[in-house]
């Protein structure tokens, strides 16, 4: 069954740096997403990107934060200068079209210190 | 926004018992998923289930659009049936997954 994948699994960095998860979507899916779940709380929504464009974005989703699909097949969102409070499991999901089902990354538990 | 409630918040089984999870939504919907999030974090989704009924070995899910709720039935519970189930819909007007709070499980043996 095809996969999101997501990479790295785990990552830690120091506040302040810049930090870049990678998403590859299923090949022929054309919506895609990030979704944040900080530890013990329920899982939000951060933004959706249709036809090379944002066409969605949550109040979380500040100047901090950027997407974008470089390649054709790569997904990837970017903080640019991390906080504590950006501490979360992260995860990248795919659909295929307006009447399909998401299917979700295994996600990247990043870790702000 | 719509809203998305999941009762109970936890539950606590034997194993082998049956248990049913219900997720309340406020608004029409063109998408619902059940979710379980496993103790290592991962989404596995369940099912894909705007309408009727479908069933997978010993999980089977119900939605009631009309009346805005669906149910979650798991028979003979395990252990590796513990953790988190997550309903998630689609409203009509948007093109996003909104998250329930969850029921979180324990099943123990």
């Amino acid at each position: 069954e095809p996969e999101v994948t997501q990479t790295p699994s785990h990552q830690v960095t120091q506040m302040g740096q810049e930090v870049i998860l990678r998403c590859v979507p299923i090949s022929n899916h054309l919506y895609f997403y990030w979704y944040r779940q900080i530890l013990g709380q329920k899982v939000e929504f951060l933004v959706s990107f249709y036809n090379n464009e944002i066409s969605e974005k949550s109040e979380i989703f500040d100047d901090q934060f950027s997407v974008e699909r470089p390649d054709g097949s790569n997904f990837t969102l970017k903080i640019r200068s991390t906080k504590l409070e950006d501490s979360a499991m992260y995860f990248c999901a795919s659909k295929r079209g307006t009447n399909s089902g998401y299917t979700f990354g295994s996600g990247t538990r990043l870790t702000v210190v | 926004g719509i809203q998305v409630e999941q009762s109970p918040p936890d539950l606590i089984l034997q194993e082998g018992a049956n248990s049913t999870l219900r997720c309340n939504f406020s608004d029409s919907v063109n998408n619902l998923q059940w979710f379980h999030q496993n103790p290592w974090g991962q989404l596995i989704n369940l099912f894909y289930i705007p309408s009727g009924t479908k069933q997978n070995g010993r999980l089977s899910a119900t939605t009631v659009a009309t009346e805005r709720y669906s149910l979650l039935y798991i028979s003979s519970s395990q252990t590796t049936d513990s953790g988190v189930y997550f309903c998630a819909v689609e409203e009509d007007s948007s093109y996003k997954l909104i998250f329930g709070s969850g029921t979180r499980l324990l099943v123990r043996p």
